[in-house]
């Protein structure tokens, strides 16, 4: 079946480095992707998210590109916090028609002060 | 608006007992789906509704019901709980082709 994946479960980061999380997708088909984050004990929280006629989107010091050749996606921090660390997820899109998003499995950020 | 909200918090439950999560937004949105999310694991989808009077399977249904009477409300119904379904569970709701707002979640039990 389709999926979408996260190359990396686990990423630590100095506080103000910059933060890349990528995510691999397989369906050609998808035509809309977000990013979401999710804080300890919460809901997912939306980032960001691309359509499939663009190529790098951005939005406060977090850029989501998206590579539809290799069917890559990244989501990029800038200066990164300590209130960044969470777990992100991204999803696509069901281009069948039901809009209900399919995720993936995360990748948990951590900040080190 | 308060967005999407769910009830309980916490629950546990003996094995063989059913009950509901209840989950209800405020935004109009057309779309609602439940999740259950696992440690270490993403968010997999049990059912969804596209509106008022339809309902769909996801990728794991099997154990839970769901109804959509109203716009607003989506409760899950778990049938006679098992501890494989101990988990966290989220209710989501969305605009056709947007992106989704999810509930605070319910941590559910089952001994």
């Amino acid at each position: 079946g389709e999926s979408v994946g996260l190359h990396l479960p686990t990423l630590s980061v100095q506080e103000g480095d910059n933060s890349i999380i990528n995510c691999a997708y397989s369906n050609s088909a998808s035509d809309y992707f977000i990013w979401y984050k999710q804080e300890s004990g919460k809901g997912p929280q939306f980032i960001i998210d691309i359509r499939s006629n663009m190529d790098k989107r951005q939005g406060q010091r977090v850029t989501v590109l998206l590579n539809k050749t290799v069917k890559h996606l990244s989501l990029q921090i800038a200066a990164t916090q300590p209130g960044d660390s969470a777990v992100y997820f991204c999803a696509e899109d069901d281009p069948g028609g039901s809009y209900i998003p399919t995720f993936g499995r995360g990748t948990s950020l951590i900040v080190h002060p | 608006n308060a967005g999407v909200t769910q009830t309980p918090k916490f629950q546990v439950l003996k094995t063989g007992q059913s009950m509901t999560l209840q989950c209800a937004q405020d935004m109009n949105h057309e779309y609602m789906s439940w999740y259950r999310q696992d440690p270490g694991m993403g968010l997999r989808l049990i059912h969804y509704s596209v509106g008022a009077g339809i309902t769909d399977q996801g990728e794991v249904p099997n154990g839970y019901n769901v109804s959509r009477s109203t716009t607003e409300d989506f409760p899950l119904r778990l049938l006679s709980a098992a501890p494989s379904q101990t988990s966290v569970y989220f209710c989501a709701s969305s605009y056709a082709g947007n992106e989704q707002f999810f509930g605070p979640g319910t941590r559910l039990t089952v001994l």
